[in-house]
């Protein structure tokens, strides 16, 4: 089945940790994103990623990092450094980037708590 | 002001009735839109992209007024699976640069028997 695959599904970190998000597709899309959301809000553009070895800031990047070294995959790290990282992340994909009319396609998100 | 506006709720309403969302947009660049369907705890997931002569998928229509930057969705024949959080969504293009999406905080429905 092709689709986006996040993991873990619950995470929880300590203080002063780093803990890395993981987001995997197999829809052969170019275009990544992180959005985190909390209760009550929309979804906030994190980080993005239009080609492999590229990607952008958000709304919201700091306290956060990301990699694309494949295709298929763009993890999300929560740094230390980002203070209130409580709360839902989601991955998604779309096809030939953000400046084409394709809706983006979301994995089953990880919600982050700190411990 | 906020690139995408919608009224948050929530809609409590009976099976079988009707009802209405509606959103609108600031940026008069913004490309394309699209309605989301979010579950308790879940992910989004695509609804219905909505088209600028208005496009109806079985009891769910959506239509677009760019001289007004207003998007609706129409559900009829609720029924209780329509329970949800549905977000709006606008992809904004910005001159050379790439564009985005916006999503709006969402319009909660419930539906009860």
């Amino acid at each position: 089945d092709g689709g986006i695959t996040q993991s873990p599904k619950y995470l929880f970190r300590k203080e002063g940790q780093n803990v890395t998000l993981s987001c995997e597709q197999n829809l052969n899309h170019d275009a990544m994103y992180w959005y985190r959301q909390d209760p009550g809000q929309g979804l906030r553009l994190i980080y993005y990623s239009q080609i492999v070895n590229d990607f952008q800031k958000g709304d919201i990047a700091e306290g956060y990092s990301v990699s694309r070294e494949k295709k298929e995959s763009f993890p999300l790290t929560v740094t230390s450094a980002q203070k209130n990282p409580t709360a839902f992340y989601l991955c998604a994909s779309s096809d030939r980037g953000l400046n084409s009319n394709q809706p983006q396609h979301f994995g089953d998100g990880t919600r982050l708590s700190i411990l | 002001r906020k690139e995408v506006e919608q009224d948050p709720g929530p809609f409590n309403v009976p099976e079988g009735a009707t009802v209405a969302f509606n959103c609108t947009y600031s940026n008069s660049a913004s490309q394309s839109f699209f309605w989301y369907r979010q579950d308790c705890r879940k992910e989004p997931k695509l609804l219905m992209s909505v088209y600028s002569s208005g496009n109806e998928d079985g009891r769910f229509t959506a239509q677009l007024n760019r001289a007004s930057q207003y998007i609706s969705l129409l559900i009829r024949d609720s029924k209780l699976s329509d329970s949800a959080t549905y977000l709006c969504v606008v992809n904004v293009a910005r001159g050379s640069t790439l564009g985005r999406l916006y999503f709006g905080r969402g319009t909660q429905l419930t539906v009860w028997p």
